[in-house]
């Protein structure tokens, strides 16, 4: 039972255009989401959060939009630059009494053309 | 670099053994999550603990456990090792025990990248 995905394993995008990566959930009980980029050989590295209670989050270069209705989310990077090669998961945390867990898609693997 | 450090950075070992996986959370993180990432299963939560005391268990196999010690490092222990735990295996540290309303972020390690053979 996949409860968090990632529906596109690949993106690629020109350096300085936008790229758009897309989530989707189906557990109505997660009230915090959040986005993390891996690099090859080292561990996920946080990027951008967003509770349920919002529905935009900005951090620079890097939005998160959170449309609850449709349990679906995104992560907009502009201008998108080579760097930003890597894979970005979406995790998603659940209310529960005690303790915290991460629920995580399976990733998409941007690459960003100079 | 997040601030969380895991020991060693490769591990090859045969089926049958054991290892342990030793994790140093972030300054002043009192709580330590394990995850899974194996190629066809993905980031797997595995267990949390938050100041010595065990607080949130996922598919845990039984041949696993972990611990943590009272200076907040942790181990996971992986005992009769079969093929199919080759994987990598990520600790995470956060400040709070997290549950209820409590929403904060989880920091990752480097990993830990184990090959059964």
């Amino acid at each position: 039972d996949q409860q968090v995905k990632q529906n596109s394993p690949s993106l690629s995008v020109q350096e300085g255009r936008i790229s758009i990566l897309n989530c989707d959930y189906t557990n109505s009980m997660f009230d915090y989401f959040l986005w993390y980029k891996k690099y090859p050989a080292e561990g996920p590295t946080f990027l951008i959060s967003i509770s349920s209670i919002k529905d935009k989050n900005e951090d620079g270069r890097f939005t998160v939009f959170l449309n609850k209705s449709a349990k679906h989310l995104s992560l907009h990077i502009v201008p998108s630059q080579p760097g930003d090669s890597a894979v970005y998961f979406c995790a998603a945390r659940g209310i529960e009494t005690s303790g915290s867990r991460l629920t995580f898609g399976e990733g998409t693997q941007l690459t960003v053309n100079p | 670099d997040s601030g969380v450090t895991q020991t060693p950075k490769h591990l090859i070992t045969a089926t049958g053994q054991r290892v342990t996986l030793r994790c140093s959370p972030r300054s002043g993180d009192l709580s330590v999550y394990w995850y899974q990432q194996s190629l066809d299963q993905g980031l797997q939560f595995l267990i949390q603990y938050y100041n010595g005391e065990e607080r949130a268990k996922g598919n845990i196999l039984e041949r696993f456990s972990a611990q943590q010690f009272p200076d907040l490092h942790s181990e996971l222990n992986l005992s009769s090792l079969e093929l199919g735990d080759s994987a990598l295996y990520f600790c995470a540290s956060s400040v709070a025990p997290g549950g209820g309303l409590i929403q904060e972020t989880q920091y990752f390690g480097p990993g830990t990248r184990l090959l059964v053979l």
